[in-house]
């Protein structure tokens, strides 16, 4: 299995732009984590889902922030619009129920 | 609520020092799990140890050691005469072992820089 992949892995936008960073979770795990990483706040959780709904979303920052899991297979989130301050690394990971979670290389945003 | 807490924001250690990294949790679950990962210059985070909250032995990997305490709700890792190649930001996290409920919640993380 290639793991959690990530794409893209480096991402530069202006501000107000739309961004959408995507995920594929490995193969037969049911939870998928969407993760950011900052210098301030180290990892924070955005939002996951189990069995591609979504169980708990009060980690998204605020309403610009939007994460969809349409099959088992991939996942997305979106920022629109986006802002300087949403910089940092988003990392995605998945995991069986109780079983550990594998993280993606994480998707480098930088919002100019 | 579940909570993480790094205490340690920064080490800095010479090579071949024992050093060890703070972690204390907080939840109401009587059965949870509890992670250490290391996230390398690189930026990937990287699977070092998972603990269930009904095993209170101790786990030594290498140099690698762990030290879970319920009665303080601490999970403590020590590295053995640290090397210049564990120098990485370690995160600390907790999951509750419940089905639906399965989020991964992590501290804030201590960067350790292991001087030659």
């Amino acid at each position: 299995d290639a793991g959690v992949i990530q794409s893209p892995r480096h991402e530069v936008t202006e501000m107000g732009q739309e961004v959408t960073l995507r995920c594929k979770p490995i193969s037969g795990h049911n939870s998928l984590f969407w993760y950011r990483q900052t210098m301030m706040r180290g990892l924070e959780l955005l939002i996951y889902f189990n069995n591609n709904v979504p169980i708990d979303d009060s980690g998204m920052p605020e309403d610009r922030f939007s994460a969809k899991m349409p099959n088992a297979s991939f996942s997305t989130l979106k920022i629109q619009p986006s802002e300087p301050r949403d910089s940092a690394v988003y990392f995605c990971a998945s995991r069986e129920s109780g079983q550990l979670a594998f993280f993606g290389q994480g998707t480098r945003l930088t919002v100019v | 609520a579940q909570k993480v807490t790094q205490a340690q924001t920064e080490i800095s250690v010479v090579e071949k020092e024992d050093v060890t990294l703070d972690c204390v949790y907080e939840t109401r679950d009587t059965t949870y799990y509890l992670f250490w990962y290391k996230q390398p210059p690189s930026g990937e985070l990287v699977f070092l140890i998972r603990r269930n909250s009904f095993d209170e032995q101790n786990e030594i990997s290498g140099r690698y050691s762990w030290n879970f305490q319920k009665s303080t709700s601490s999970f403590n890792f020590t590295i053995t005469a640290s090397q210049v190649v564990d120098s990485a930001v370690y995160f600390c996290a907790l999951s509750e072992a419940r089905g639906a409920t399965n989020k991964l919640i992590f501290g804030t993380g201590t960067l350790l820089a292991v001087q030659p």
